[in-house]
């Protein structure tokens, strides 16, 4: 299995651009979680989907931010307007839907905005 | 409310020293327990993790974690630290769907 796949893996852009991230997540796991990372706040739950439904997101730092599973295979995190404080790692987990199974993390996509 | 705490933000050892990381939760019963480990430029890895029984787990890369309930901690320990371990290790906790990961301590491996 290739694992969890995001794109893209860096991505520079204007403040008030559209950011669009995307997320491929392993065959068969039915949870996909997104985080961000940085360094004053850590790693932070945005959102998580369970078979492909929104089930908390509680972690969506406003209303710029949206996220989206259209089927099993994809999801997207959406950001707009970008603004410089949304700079940031943002990482894809999915899992078999347990939090006890091992969330398997996507290599992440490194976000800077100007 | 589920919180994780890593006291130490940056640890140095030096290669073929023991190592121990700690990590303590406030959490309203026992939650499951893992410690996950992120090298430069890349996700999370999965190091080990606690759910029940026996409370010294064993994990990937030589590492072990202790559970002891009465101090509510978790401490990820390695015997000898390779030049190969130097990363970010973060304890994260949970009971329902999601996890609550703490901030992280990276460690570097002096030679």
């Amino acid at each position: 299995d290739a694992g969890v796949i995001q794109s893209p893996r860096h991505e520079v852009t204007e403040m008030g651009q559209e950011v669009t991230l995307r997320c491929k997540p392993i065959s068969g796991h039915n949870s996909l979680f997104w985080y961000r990372q940085t360094m004053m706040r850590g790693l932070e739950l945005l959102i998580y989907f369970n078979n492909n439904v929104p089930i908390d997101d509680s972690g969506m730092p406003e209303d710029r931010f949206s996220a989206k599973m259209p089927n099993a295979s994809f999801s997207t995190l959406k950001i707009q307007p970008s603004e410089p404080r949304d700079s940031a790692v943002y990482f894809c987990a999915t899992n078999q839907g347990q939090v006890r199974e091992t969330q398997y993390f996507g290599p992440g996509t490194r976000l800077l905005v100007l | 409310a589920q919180s994780v705490t890593q006291p130490d933000i940056h640890i140095t050892v030096s290669e073929g020293a023991s190592l121990e990381l700690r990590c303590n939760y406030s959490y309203g019963a026992t939650p499951y327990l893992f410690w996950y480990v992120q090298s430069p430029g890349q996700g999370l890895q999965l190091l080990l993790k606690y759910f029940s029984g026996d409370t010294l787990v064993q994990g990937i890369k030589g590492f072990e974690a202790e559970f002891k309930r009465s101090q509510s901690s978790f401490n990820l320990r390695k015997p000898s630290v390779h030049w190969s371990d130097a990363a970010e290790y973060f304890c994260a906790v949970g009971r329902s769907e999601k996890l609550v990961f703490g901030k992280g301590t990276k460690l570097t491996v002096n030679p």
